[in-house]
C-alpha cells in the first residue's frame, strides 16, 4: 500500500523560510494536499493540488511536487505558523495522510 | 457559508456501537462533485481517514476498519452518519467530518467541522 513520509518536526527562525517535505513513491503522479492544524483546532486546507492556495491563505505559503517528494514552503515564518502540517493524497478511492510535521518557529 | 458539525456520544463502552452524525449547512449532500468524509485523530497522533460518501452515493472505507464501519447520508436532514461497531479503547479520538470538494479543490477537504471527542472506556 502507498505510504507518505513526513519529518516529525521542523524548526525555523522567525522571518526565515521553512520547508516541510512529504515523501512517497513517485508522488509527483499524485495531487498532494496540505493541511495546517493549530493546537486544539481542526485542520485547515492550505494547499490543494500541489501548489494551489485556497482563498484566504497567504502567499507566503507555496507548494511543489516533483519526483518522490512534495514540499510545502512557508516564507517569512511567523509565530502564528506554529502548527502541525499534514500532507494528503488519494490512492485510488482511499485517502492517505502523512504522519504530520510539527513546525516550531524560534 | 458552508459549515459542518459533528455530534455524538462523549463516552462509549468497549464493544458498544458508536454512532456519529455530521450535520452540514450551506451546501446540499446531493450537490454533484461533492462528498463528505470522516477522519479521526487519537490524542497527540496523526489524522486517520475512515470513510467517505459522495453525492452519487459512492462510498469507500479504510481497509483496516472496513468491517466495523458504515457510512450513510440523509439528504433531507443534511446529515452524514458514521456507525462504528465493537469499539475499543484504541478508538478514543477526536472525530472530524469534512467536505470533499472535487471541482473546487480537486478532491481536497476544504471545510472541516470542529470535531467531536469520543472516549472509549468502561
Amino acid at each position: 500500500s502507498y505510504e507518505l513520509t513526513q519529518p516529525f518536526s521542523v524548526s525555523v527562525a522567525l522571518g526565515q523560510t521553512a520547508r516541510i517535505t512529504c515523501g512517497g513513491n513517485n508522488i509527483e503522479s499524485k495531487n498532494v494536499h496540505w493541511y495546517q492544524q493549530r493546537p486544539g483546532q481542526a485542520p485547515v486546507l492550505i494547499m490543494y493540488r500541489n501548489a494551489n492556495r485556497p482563498s484566504g491563505i497567504p502567499e507566503r505559503f507555496s507548494g511543489s511536487n516533483s519526483g518522490h517528494t512534495a514540499t510545502l514552503t512557508i516564507s517569512r515564518a511567523q509565530a502564528g505558523d506554529e502548527a502541525d502540517y499534514f500532507c494528503q493524497v488519494w490512492d485510488y478511492t482511499t485517502v492517505l495522510f502523512g504522519g504530520g510535521t510539527k513546525l516550531t518557529v524560534l | 457559508q458552508v459549515t459542518l458539525k459533528e455530534s455524538g456520544p462523549v463516552l462509549v463502552k468497549p464493544t458498544e456501537t458508536l454512532t456519529l452524525t455530521c450535520t452540514v449547512s450551506g451546501f446540499s449532500l446531493n450537490k454533484p462533485r461533492m462528498g463528505v468524509t470522516w477522519i479521526r485523530q487519537p490524542p497527540g497522533k496523526a489524522l486517520e481517514w475512515l470513510a467517505h460518501i459522495f453525492a452519487n452515493d459512492d462510498e469507500s472505507y479504510n481497509t483496516s476498519l472496513k468491517t466495523r464501519l458504515t457510512i450513510s447520508k440523509d439528504t433531507s436532514k443534511s446529515q452524514v452518519v458514521l456507525v462504528m461497531t465493537n469499539v475499543d479503547p484504541v478508538d478514543t479520538a477526536t472525530y472530524y467530518c469534512a467536505r470533499i470538494n472535487i471541482m473546487g479543490t480537486n478532491y481536497g477537504m476544504d471545510v472541516w467541522g470542529q470535531g467531536t471527542s469520543v472516549t472509549v472506556s468502561s
